[in-house]
């Protein structure tokens, strides 16, 4: 199935705020409230930073959130500081697998 | 602690064999799924497959299915991802993960295991 779409990249200065989009359809993001996203250090493991839409794991910092309307799931970062630099990945169940599905991807770059 | 540990990284030609393992511990290894993830060179997460230890069944994406087998045994808490013939485009980072503990999502995921498929 396709992949979820993300912008490539976005950017932002210390302190500010930056949204991730992700849109899919109502086969996924759309159609079910299990929306998550992953923050991934190339080469390191990935690291859950939300789940169902919008709440974040036990040790996520606050300034982490999602949002959700329509097909289309956000991640909003707010303070950024430079360790926020990375990319970042939302995935959605999907009716036709049971795996999910990930978006493409959105590089976080800190300037 | 619940931690997956991966098989170190992998230098092979193309057309051999390749099985590369995923050992959990720290929890029930027979009541979450796992799952392998694939990240080629430059390019984003892909799901490959998932398999439940408890009864090995097993999903895989329709773009790896027969392309690659996944197992689990479950005497030794590890799962498995395999290659019967490697080819120079599976050179990739594979990552597991292990499903849960929050809903729809995976929290624990291994260190990754980078093949690297050369002539």
């Amino acid at each position: 199935q396709s992949a979820l779409t993300q912008p490539a990249s976005v950017s932002g200065s210390p302190g500010q705020s930056i949204t991730i989009s992700c849109t899919g359809t109502s086969s996924d993001v759309g159609g079910y409230n299990f929306v998550s996203w992953y923050q991934h250090h190339p080469g390191k493991a990935p690291k859950l930073m939300i789940y169902e839409v919008s709440n974040r794991p036990s040790g996520v910092s606050n300034r982490f959130s999602g949002s959700k309307s329509g097909n289309t799931a956000s991640l909003t970062i707010s303070g950024l500081q430079a360790e926020d630099e990375a990319d970042y990945y939302c995935s959605s169940y999907t009716y036709s697998s049971t795996l999910g599905v990930f978006g493409g991807g959105t590089k976080l770059t800190v300037l | 602690e619940v931690q997956l540990v991966q098989s170190g990284a992998e230098v092979k030609k193309p057309g051999e064999s390749l099985k590369i393992s995923c050992k959990g511990s720290g929890y029930s290894f027979t009541s979450h799924w796992i799952g392998w993830v694939r990240q080629m060179p430059g390019k984003g997460l892909e799901w490959m497959g998932i398999i439940y230890p408890g009864d090995s069944d097993t999903r895989y994406s329709p773009s790896f299915q027969g392309q690659v087998t996944i197992s689990a045994d479950k005497s030794i808490t590890t799962a498995y991802l395999q290659w019967g013939s490697l080819k120079a485009s599976d050179t990739a980072m594979y990552y597991c993960a292990r499903h849960g503990p929050y809903s729809s999502s995976w929290f624990y995921w291994g260190q990754g295991t980078l093949v690297t498929v050369s002539s």
